[in-house]
């Protein structure tokens, strides 16, 4: 079963304008989030994370929210730059010991110059 | 450069033949991790360790999997009699323990099982 889940697999926007990626859960023990982005033929890189404690999280020009009630987080990134343009994956910590990382499927963001 | 280090990046191989992958984590981190990426799915959790106790292993690694990190430091992944499903992307990651969420990604060795 899929428990981080991505539905967007792309999102397509002009530079400058708001970018939105979502991210959706099911297991209300995950507690901590984050979002990695991965450029081709590289590993994911760690870009930003909230604790389920909090409900936004804010780097710049990237911001995280969380809704604990809808099992919804989203990231929004403003103003898209077309270095934004990678695939964004949404992870949940499933707490305990391990650490391990919980994927969603990945959203392949386009920002058009 | 002081980042998570993954060698090698590719490695074609016929399939029954054994493979092995290292991962060089940065240098503080006691934590390790491996995961598997195929086409159009994001990571997936196959084990990790701390320091060089292998503490977890996901149902995903079958006995034809094995893992070590020997002295705590760079870790070892070999498959055993590859078959055609193993072709994906491994990935490494480490992390400090505890307090700290955050995981650090290599860039992956891509295995593909011909």
């Amino acid at each position: 079963d899929q428990q981080v889940k991505q539905n967007s697999p792309s999102l397509s926007v002009q530079e400058g304008r708001i970018s939105i990626l979502n991210c959706d859960y099911t297991n209300s023990m995950f507690d901590y989030f984050l979002w990695y982005k991965k450029y081709p033929a590289e590993g994911p890189t760690f870009l930003i994370s909230i604790s389920s404690i909090k409900d936004k999280n804010e780097d710049g020009r990237f911001t995280v929210f969380l809704n604990k009630s809808a099992k919804h987080l989203s990231l929004h990134i403003v103003p898209s730059q077309p270095g934004d343009s990678a695939v964004y994956f949404c992870a949940a910590r499933s707490g305990g010991a391990t650490n391990k990382l919980i994927f969603g499927t990945g959203t392949l963001l386009a920002v058009q110059p | 450069d002081t980042g998570v280090s993954q060698n090698p990046r590719h490695k074609i191989t016929k399939r029954g033949q054994n493979v092995t992958f290292r991962c060089d984590p940065i240098s503080e981190h006691n934590r390790l991790y491996w995961y598997r990426q195929t086409l159009g799915q994001g990571p997936e959790f196959l084990t990790y360790f701390q320091n060089e106790a292998q503490l977890e292993k996901s149902r995903l690694l079958s006995d034809r999997f094995s893992a070590e990190r020997p002295k705590g430091s760079f870790s070892t992944l070999e498959i055993q009699r590859t078959e055609q499903g193993d072709s994906a992307m491994y990935l490494c990651a480490s992390s400090l323990t505890a307090g700290n969420k955050e995981q650090y990604f290599g860039p992956g060795t891509r295995l593909t099982v011909t």
